[in-house]
């Protein structure tokens, strides 16, 4: 099955700094990438949908200047946590969706990158 | 807002045993997926099954889906302790254009005692 790393898998930082996690399709195009977001025994709450070469679409309640999202090519997604603060600790999960089918069915999923936000 | 709502929320068995979990929703769909989530890791696809299919088998895996009732089960037979994970369905919606969304319930966390 299409592969999809997510990088990095675990990172730690101080409050108030950057952080940018990266979400790869390693043997197909991704046309379409989405994120989400899980706490502890909670479901993927869905943060944004990002489409190769233009903005983001933000889901309602999601702020699109703390969480910016790069989609440059059509291999390489990028979240980026801006001043993040405890309540950013969560485990993030990238999906991908494969050029060519269609505007439904199967995601491929990274396999997360948890923050912990001192 | 959450889609779909699985239960039980919890479901603890005996390997052998066969596991059901369901899952509710609210709106119309394209497709409703399964995934399974083992601890702290990302999600596997397990199923798709589309809005105008009734069931579908893969391996030890069956899943049914009646959208008059906007549910769906997803049936594990002869489990084993590998299977232990959380299970999660999802819903698939194309909303328009390049608008499609996977809406996931809450999960269901299956234990499979050896």
């Amino acid at each position: 099955g299409a592969v999809v790393s997510q990088h990095p898998s675990r990172v730690i930082c101080k409050s108030g700094t950057s952080v940018k996690i990266e979400c790869r399709s390693l043997d197909f195009q991704a046309t379409t990438m989405f994120w989400y977001r899980q706490f502890p025994k909670q479901s993927l709450m869905l943060m944004a949908t990002s489409n190769e070469g233009s903005k983001a679409t933000y889901e309602q309640g999601v702020e699109k200047d703390k969480f910016l999202i790069n989609h440059a090519s059509l291999t390489l997604s990028t979240l980026t946590v801006t001043s993040a603060h405890p309540e950013d600790s969560s485990f993030y999960i990238c999906s991908a969706r494969a050029r060519g089918t269609g505007n439904t069915g199967e995601l491929f999923f990274g396999e997360g990158s948890r923050l912990t936000v001192l | 807002s959450q889609q779909g709502e699985e239960d039980p929320q919890a479901l603890s068995i005996q390997e052998g045993e066969n596991a059901t979990m369901n899952c509710s929703y609210k709106t119309s769909i394209n497709n409703l997926q399964w995934y399974r989530q083992n601890s702290g890791r990302g999600l596997v696809h397990l199923i798709l099954i589309r809005s105008n299919e009734r069931e579908k088998h893969s391996g030890r895996l069956r899943v049914t889906l009646d959208t008059s009732k906007k549910s769906s089960s997803l049936l594990i037979t002869a489990s084993r302790a590998a299977d232990t994970a959380s299970y999660f369905c999802a819903t698939g919606l194309n909303s328009g254009g390049s608008n499609y969304k996977l809406t996931f319930g809450k999960g269901t966390l299956l234990t499979v005692n050896p």
